[in-house]
């Protein structure tokens, strides 16, 4: 099925780093929502937006909904270890959630 | 806020056995529930969509014989994977959305199930 254009794949932060990721895709959105994943666990909502050009803050998160509808970003500020985890963009117009393919944050060894 | 709960978390079952997975909106009413299949390393893909009181919608390549799904009432949501084989071995989440959420949906905790 369709799915988002989420980047990146991966990466890895030191504490205190900040880290930024986004989705972008050829279809418009109604919302853009923010999830993130733990091992063996179910996504666990962080931010949903509403707007295009809606910026939303959760404390150290924040996500914009980009003007175009067709694309959001996320940024964790001052990154902490528990920050470690899958991150799902999800996109949704009428009915069910279109997912990116997840960015995998982990501790920089 | 919304919680969904899914159970079991864990499932082992023998090769040719049907397991029944169920996801319960705790405190709101549910119209519509998703469940999803994650293989490791991989995003969400969904399987079908229920609504309460009717068939529930699949999605392409998604055997409806194969995997059953109820959705009796406004609280529960059930799958049920019938005669399972190893290749069924995977990550069951469901997600339930209420009729006045037009926003993020709520994801039940995930059910591993391996079929030896």
């Amino acid at each position: 099925g369709q799915q988002l254009n989420q980047s990146p794949q991966s990466m890895f932060i030191q504490e205190g780093e900040d880290v930024s990721m986004n989705c972008t895709s050829s279809s418009i959105f109604n919302t853009w929502l923010w999830y993130k994943q733990d091992p063996g666990e179910g996504p666990v909502l962080l931010i949903a937006l509403y707007k295009a050009g809606e910026l939303t803050s959760n404390g150290r998160l924040t996500a914009q909904f980009g003007i175009t509808r067709k694309d959001s970003f996320l940024n964790i500020s001052a990154s902490i270890p528990s920050d470690v985890g899958i991150y799902f963009c999800a996109g949704r117009r009428v009915g069910n959630l279109i997912f990116g393919k997840g960015t995998k944050l982990s501790v920089k060894p | 806020g919304a919680v969904v709960s899914q159970h079991p978390s864990r499932v082992i079952c023998k090769s040719g056995t049907s397991v029944k997975i169920e996801c319960r909106s705790l405190d709101f009413q549910a119209t519509t529930m998703f469940w999803y299949r994650q293989f490791p390393k991989q995003s969400l893909m969904l399987m079908a969509t229920s609504n309460e009181g009717s068939k529930a919608t699949y999605e392409q390549g998604v055997e409806k014989d194969k995997f059953l799904i109820n959705h009796a009432s406004l609280t529960l949501s059930t799958l049920t994977v019938t005669s399972a084989h190893p290749e069924d071995s995977s990550f069951y989440i469901c997600s339930a959305s209420s009729a006045g959420e037009f926003g993020g949906y709520t994801f039940g905790s995930g059910t591993r199930l391996t079929v030896v």
